[in-house]
């Protein structure tokens, strides 16, 4: 059974900070790995997808990085913002199509 | 990515009483899925709605308390039924046109049951 776990569970750092946010799962026989932000009582927003065969997708200041032999991903957040304060949700699924999700991170930047 | 409008946004209800979301997709697609996320928790999938035949729910879900339509490739109701405080939770559709498209959500119900 899949599982998925992000570390840390919160984090709180100043403007500026660059930071890297952890994801991991049991099973490597994924198809594809998401990432999301969720704004308080909101849904969720797609930041990244990376498929099975990929190792790396960017978009602006974020990074997300694949090693599915380890079982991990990483999300690199450049020159933080407050705006950027929210929970970031790793989420991968199989062919069959049904995303596991972590428990998210809880982000804070503070001006 | 489609875009997904679900309505309404938040809702308190009475104990006993049952509420119904709706979802619609800017686009047809093949599978439509509804989640659960109960405060302080991640997403637990609830059930696949699928087109032209009864949705799949998971373990620990059941048609009688989330039944689900699914009349068309753009369109998806939840309902949830004879609701307790325990319902208190965000309820969330989900689509995936494509393998290279990802998954995309609705901006979510914040439901309240009193």
């Amino acid at each position: 059974k899949q599982e998925v776990t992000q570390i840390p569970a919160a984090l709180s750092v100043p403007e500026g900070e660059n930071l890297v946010l952890n994801c991991s799962f049991t099973d490597s026989a994924i198809y594809n790995l998401q990432w999301f932000r969720q704004d308080p009582g909101k849904g969720l927003t797609s930041l990244l997808l990376i498929q099975s065969s990929q190792r790396e997708q960017t978009s602006g200041r974020l990074n997300a990085s694949l090693d599915k032999s380890s079982g991990r991903s990483t999300l690199y957040i450049a020159a933080s913002q407050p705006g950027d304060s929210a929970t970031y949700l790793c989420a991968v699924y199989n062919q069959g199509g049904k995303l596991i999700f972590g428990q998210g991170t809880e982000l804070s930047v503070k001006p | 990515s489609a875009v997904i409008s679900q309505k309404p946004s938040r809702d308190i209800c009475q104990r006993g009483t049952s509420l119904t979301i709706q979802c619609q997709v800017d686009s047809q697609v093949t599978m439509m899925f509804w989640y659960r996320q109960q405060p302080g928790q991640s997403l637990t999938l609830i059930a696949t709605a699928n087109q032209g035949s009864e949705a799949t729910y998971e373990s620990g879900f059941v048609i009688d308390k989330f039944p689900i339509s699914r009349p068309n490739l753009t369109f998806s109701t939840l309902t949830v039924s004879n609701m307790s405080p325990e319902d208190s939770s965000i309820y969330l559709c989900s689509v995936v046109r494509d393998s290279t498209d990802g998954y995309t959500f609705g901006s979510g119900t914040r439901l309240t049951v009193v």
